[in-house]
């Protein structure tokens, strides 16, 4: 079935340093893919996306690539702030007819100090 | 425009009661839909509803029921609390729509079960 493996945290990186989050999946066909952001105490919100191979998705300094030679989508930013504290969460969606459920990975919690 | 409403925020239940979780939109989505969030497991779909008389079974289904009598309205019935029903819930709902991608989420409720 679908599923999403999504690098293990906790990461806790120093303002301004690099972040890549890393974000593998399987599913048959060509899912969309995006990534969500759980800010404390909050529900989750969409962070950015990608429908088809080669895509990239930005947001606020944010970027992922859809690499369908690798079924990979690796979150990164080039300079993280204190305010990019949250879990991250890599999902996909199958399109097809029907309810196009959203898998979710486990989660990355980012921790950035200042 | 209140997006995603979830009620109670917080709620302490003993072994074997009931209760109902309230989730109410007011986007006019067709699809919404029920997860919850535990430590190192991320999001599991409970249960979803592409329209108003039509819901399924997600990932996680037992010790739940749904209805969808109205688009606004999707309430989580649990039956009979256990403690492995502990976790914070999370209601969503997005447009079905052609090029619709973003799934909106309530703030959630936290459940304790003892």
């Amino acid at each position: 079935g679908d599923s999403v493996t999504q690098m293990e945290g906790p990461v806790t990186l120093s303002e301004e340093a690099f972040l890549t989050i890393n974000c593998t999946y399987t599913a048959t066909g060509y899912p969309s893919l995006f990534w969500y952001v759980q800010y404390p105490g909050e529900g989750l919100q969409l962070l950015l996306k990608a429908t088809k191979a080669d895509d990239k998705g930005s947001n606020k300094g944010f970027e992922a690539t859809y690499r369908k030679e690798t079924t990979s989508f690796h979150l990164e930013k080039g300079s993280v702030q204190v305010s990019d504290s949250a879990v991250y969460f890599c999902a996909l969606r199958r399109d097809k007819s029907g309810a196009n459920n959203l898998f979710f990975g486990t989660g990355t919690r980012l921790t950035v100090i200042p | 425009n209140a997006g995603v409403t979830q009620t109670p925020k917080f709620q302490v239940l003993k072994t074997g009661q009931s209760m109902t979780l309230q989730c109410a939109q007011d986007m006019n989505h067709e699809y919404m839909s029920w997860y919850r969030q535990d430590p190192g497991m991320g999001l599991r779909l409970i249960h979803y509803s592409v329209g108003a008389g039509i819901t399924d079974q997600g990932e996680v289904p037992n010790g739940y029921n749904v209805s969808r009598s109205t688009t606004e309205d999707f309430p989580l019935r649990l039956l009979s609390a256990a403690p492995s029903q502990t976790s914070v819930y999370f209601c969503a709902s997005r447009s079905t729509g052609a090029g619709a991608y973003e799934q909106y989420f309530g703030p959630g409720t936290r459940l304790t079960v003892t």
